[in-house]
């Protein structure tokens, strides 16, 4: 069976600092990967998608980039992270033909102080 | 056009009742719809998804109807209970892309 990993589970990170979020599917093969945020109370947003290694697609100009460096690894990063960049990050799987919606990971909370 | 738009943004529901929530959309290109459940800090599952060319799925206590020409679909959760409670999001697709364009969230309460 399919599962996907995230990790660390919460962050606590300085103004400033860089930032590195992991996640890795098993089970399955040529995954869409994608990078969600949600602010405290609010609604999912997409930041980035990859439909293969080395293919990245950013939805939001901002503070963070992503590589996907193997098949079913997929890195959110920052080099110098501020305080809006705080909230709870959740890496996502789908399969690549079909509809059969996403499977999210348990996500990172992210602080930064 | 690519919106979907949620409400309520929160409900309180007595045990035992039916929790209804609507999404809109304009996109006609949309061609699948599928609900999220998520708990407080855990990410969202998958809950039950339906395709424009039916009108009704249903899953155990959780129901999809869904309107193509009101471009309207809604969950509704029958004998509702507090392990219920929790945040719902709605979301729609359209063949060849690969997002999911999803509602701002409804977070639902159960009272015992």
């Amino acid at each position: 069976s399919q599962t996907i990993h995230q990790w660390p589970a919460t962050l606590v990170q300085p103004v400033g600092s860089p930032l590195s979020l992991e996640c890795t599917v098993e089970g399955t093969s040529n995954p869409n990967l994608y990078w969600y945020r949600q602010a405290a109370g609010r609604g999912l947003q997409l930041l980035f998608y990859s439909v293969g290694i080395g293919q990245i697609s950013s939805e939001v100009p901002q503070n963070l980039s992503a590589s996907r460096p193997q098949d079913r690894q997929f890195i959110l990063s920052s080099k110098k992270l501020l305080l809006s960049d705080s909230g709870f990050y959740l890496c996502a799987w789908s399969v690549r033909t079909g509809r059969y919606g996403y499977t999210f990971g348990s996500g990172t909370r992210l602080t930064v102080v | 056009q690519q919106q979907v738009k949620q409400s309520p943004q929160s409900l309180i529901v007595q045990k035992g009742g039916i929790s209804i929530i609507n999404c809109a959309y304009e996109n006609t290109a949309f061609d699948y719809f599928p609900w999220y459940q998520q708990f407080p800090g855990k990410g969202p599952a998958l809950l039950i998804a339906i395709r424009p060319d039916v009108s009704e799925k249903k899953e155990g206590r959780f129901t999809i109807s869904f309107n193509k020409s009101a471009k309207q679909f809604s969950l509704h959760i029958m004998d509702s209970q507090p392990g219920d409670s929790a945040t719902y999001f709605c979301a729609a697709s359209s063949s060849g892309t690969y997002k999911y364009i999803f509602g701002t969230g409804t977070r639902l309460k159960v009272l015992a």
